[in-house]
């Protein structure tokens, strides 16, 4: 399978852990996305890398929130101290520049 | 302002009826890409179609169709002989090169299909 791959697909956390999740992307994509999209809305944009450098976050990125993308190839998504309104679904997406980005099936978060 | 509007919030037919999902965009830039995804219930977000800006040519694929209109900054899309399987959360979207091509994305258009 040559698709985007996220894991886990679901987490189930209590509120101030930390967690991560990872999203593989296409290997020939050169770009990586991670969205957020909460019941009823579309996704949000977070940040996005070309390789392995972020080349920008949203405002919505609190502090709390680190991502990276060590070699290029996969990226971690982690959220520290979650709370409530963090549950959401995970979204990560690859292209290349310019490109149809291709999604994952995401990463749901429900934090208690 | 770089914009996408789905008017449409919820639209229900009967199988087997045409369907059209509106979408209008607001740009700038004179090069820009404009997307059509879909959303299943299982949630995963699956392409459907890129048009570039200088490309105006209607595209038809199966019993999709879609109609690009810079005169009216409209990028409509239309499923002819609708099948419940259809039935999904469709989303338009926009890219441009000095927002170095990050998807600017409408709410969406849930897309309800009776038997």
């Amino acid at each position: 399978d040559t698709g985007v791959s996220q894991n886990p697909r679901h987490k189930i956390t209590k509120r101030g852990q930390n967690v991560t999740f990872r999203c593989d992307p296409i290997s020939e994509h050169n770009r990586l996305y991670w969205y957020r999209q909460t019941l009823g809305q579309g996704p949000e944009f977070l940040t996005y890398f070309q390789n392995e450098a972020q080349l920008e976050k949203s405002r919505l990125l609190s502090d709390r929130f680190s991502a990276e993308r060590p070699k290029g190839s996969f990226s971690t998504l982690e959220i520290q101290r979650t709370e409530q309104g963090d549950s959401a679904m995970y979204l990560c997406a690859s292209s290349f520049a310019g490109g149809e980005q291709f999604f994952g099936p995401g990463t749901r978060l429900t934090v208690l | 302002a770089q914009k996408v509007t789905q008017a449409q919030t919820e639209i229900s037919v009967v199988e087997k009826e045409d369907v059209t999902l509106d979408c209008v965009y607001e740009t700038r830039d004179t090069t820009y890409y404009l997307f059509w995804y879909k959303q299943p219930p299982s949630g995963e977000l699956v392409f459907l179609i890129r048009r570039n800006s200088f490309d105006e040519q209607n595209e038809i694929s199966g019993r999709y169709s879609w109609n690009f209109q810079k005169s009216t900054s409209s990028f409509n899309f239309t499923i002819t002989a609708s099948q419940v399987v259809d039935s999904a959360v469709y989303f338009c979207a926009l890219s441009y090169l000095d927002s170095n091509y990050q998807l600017i994305w409408g709410a969406g258009t849930k897309l309800i299909i009776k038997p």
